[in-house]
């Protein structure tokens, strides 16, 4: 596509239910991040793909937040048993391998838990 | 990667120049220079970025100092909707290193 897509653009789930959170990815972009922000506050690092895999995901912040990416393409985000601090704006970004190259960023899923 | 010092915010005048520092004084000689901005409610969008020479596309202009220790991204004409949080990165390129570290940013607001 012609930007980083990700849906829902809002959810709003109850505590302790589970959650998706879906990106696509530029097409022949190899790379894909999620970062999340909380309100007022910086971008957190959550986690990298290099295609399906994943190098580093020393950002998730507990075991109930996982990530996977199928076919070097669309990835998904799940976070078990959603907790209020979980709340945040969660944006997912892509780019042509790790080269000095700028990311393209998605317009984010704002999550809110109540 | 290095840290890098931005005003808190700026503001500006509706088709002046916008010029926004950035201090990267303990920058390696092969870290670039990025910049981002972060329109309210949206994603970050990148800007442009730079090693040692400066750059310039449709959207703006990087000046880099010769010893690379400060660099200012330059809005020829800033208008309403350049009115965003703009972020200066700086990050080895390529290889492992693939995170982009975000800070606080400069708020600059362009006034009418």
């Amino acid at each position: 596509g012609a930007g980083v897509s990700q849906s829902p653009s809002n959810k709003v789930t109850e505590k302790g239910k589970d959650v998706e959170l879906r990106c696509d990815p530029i097409s022949g972009h190899t790379a894909l991040y999620w970062y999340r922000q909380s309100l007022g506050q910086g971008l957190e690092f959550l986690i990298y793909f290099q295609g399906n895999s994943a190098p580093d995901k020393s950002g998730l912040p507990s075991d109930r937040f996982s990530a996977e990416r199928t076919g070097g393409s669309v990835s998904t985000l799940t976070i078990q048993r959603t907790q209020q601090e979980d709340s945040a704006v969660y944006l997912c970004a892509s780019s042509l391998g790790t080269a000095p190259l700028g990311y393209t960023f998605g317009s984010g899923t704002r999550l809110t838990v109540v | 990667d290095a840290k890098t010092t931005q005003p808190t915010s700026m503001d500006c005048a509706e088709g002046r120049a916008a010029n926004l520092p950035c201090n990267h004084s303990t920058i390696s000689g092969n870290e670039y220079v990025y910049w981002y901005r972060q329109i309210h409610s949206q994603g970050p969008q990148y800007i442009i970025h730079g090693l040692k020479n400066n750059e310039t596309n449709e959207m703006a202009s990087l000046i880099i100092t010769e010893d690379r220790k400060s660099s200012t991204l330059i809005l020829p004409h800033a208008t309403l909707r350049d009115t965003a949080v703009y972020y200066c990165i700086v990050r080895v390129g390529g290889g492992s290193n693939y995170k982009l570290t975000f800070g606080k940013g400069t708020l600059l607001t362009v006034n009418p």
